[in-house]
């Protein structure tokens, strides 16, 4: 069964540093994967989604990178500001059409 | 403005009164789903429907119904709730599976006492 993994449950890093956020998972076999961001009290919001046959995607500040074969994943945020101070999960799509999120980076941006 | 909307956001009930979530999109998505979000465990899957009258069991569907009779609406029914469907729960919709742009609802915390 698909598990996915977040390492560190919890960061807090003075601003302007860059960082990087882990993910893992156990099969190989996914039909794409996606990192999304949670603020307290609200829903998600998707950042970036990298389908199986990429191996990185960007926007603005952040960058995520997708390594099937060794079942990880990196999200990299390049000079944090405060307003990234928020959860970010990882999530992988399998091929039977569903969702598998794992537990989440709890991030604080210290000001 | 793209939109998921739930109702109730919030709402205190007690076992067995039979009870719905509801879910609206307004961008014509084919892709719909329903999650529960608990400490210690996250984000998980409940149901999910690629089309119209098509649904499927993610994974914790037992306790839960669904069903998708309009492309728009996607609602969350609890037959008999129980204390272990207290929960912060969320609906999402896509244009297809694992598609972007994916939308959430904010999330209705319900409390079965």
């Amino acid at each position: 069964k698909q598990e996915v993994t977040q390492i560190p449950a919890a960061l807090s890093v003075p601003e302007g540093e860059n960082l990087v956020l882990n993910c893992s998972f156990t099969d190989s076999a996914i039909y794409n994967l996606q990192w999304f961001r949670q603020d307290p009290g609200k829903g998600l919001t998707s950042l970036l989604l990298i389908q199986s046959s990429q191996r990185e995607q960007t926007s603005g500040r952040l960058n995520a990178s997708l390594d099937k074969s060794s079942g990880r994943s990196t999200l990299y945020i390049a000079a944090s500001q405060p307003g990234d101070s928020a959860t970010y999960l990882c999530a992988v799509w399998l091929w039977d059409d569903k969702i598998i999120f794992g537990k989440g980076t709890r991030l604080h941006i210290l000001p | 403005e793209a939109q998921v909307t739930q109702n109730p956001r919030y709402l205190i009930t007690v076992t067995g009164k039979k009870l719905t979530v509801t879910c609206s999109q307004n961008m014509n998505h084919e892709y719909m789903s329903w999650y529960r979000q608990d400490p210690g465990l996250g984000l998980r899957q409940i149901y999910y429907s690629m089309n119209v009258e098509v649904t499927d069991k993610g994974d914790v569907p037992e306790g839960y119904k669904v069903s998708r009779k309009e492309k728009r609406n996607f609602p969350l029914i609890l037959e008999s709730p129980s204390p272990n469907q207290t929960s912060l729960y969320f609906c999402a919709s896509s244009p297809g599976q694992g598609e972007q742009p994916q939308h959430f609802g904010d999330g209705t915390r319900l409390s079965i006492l």
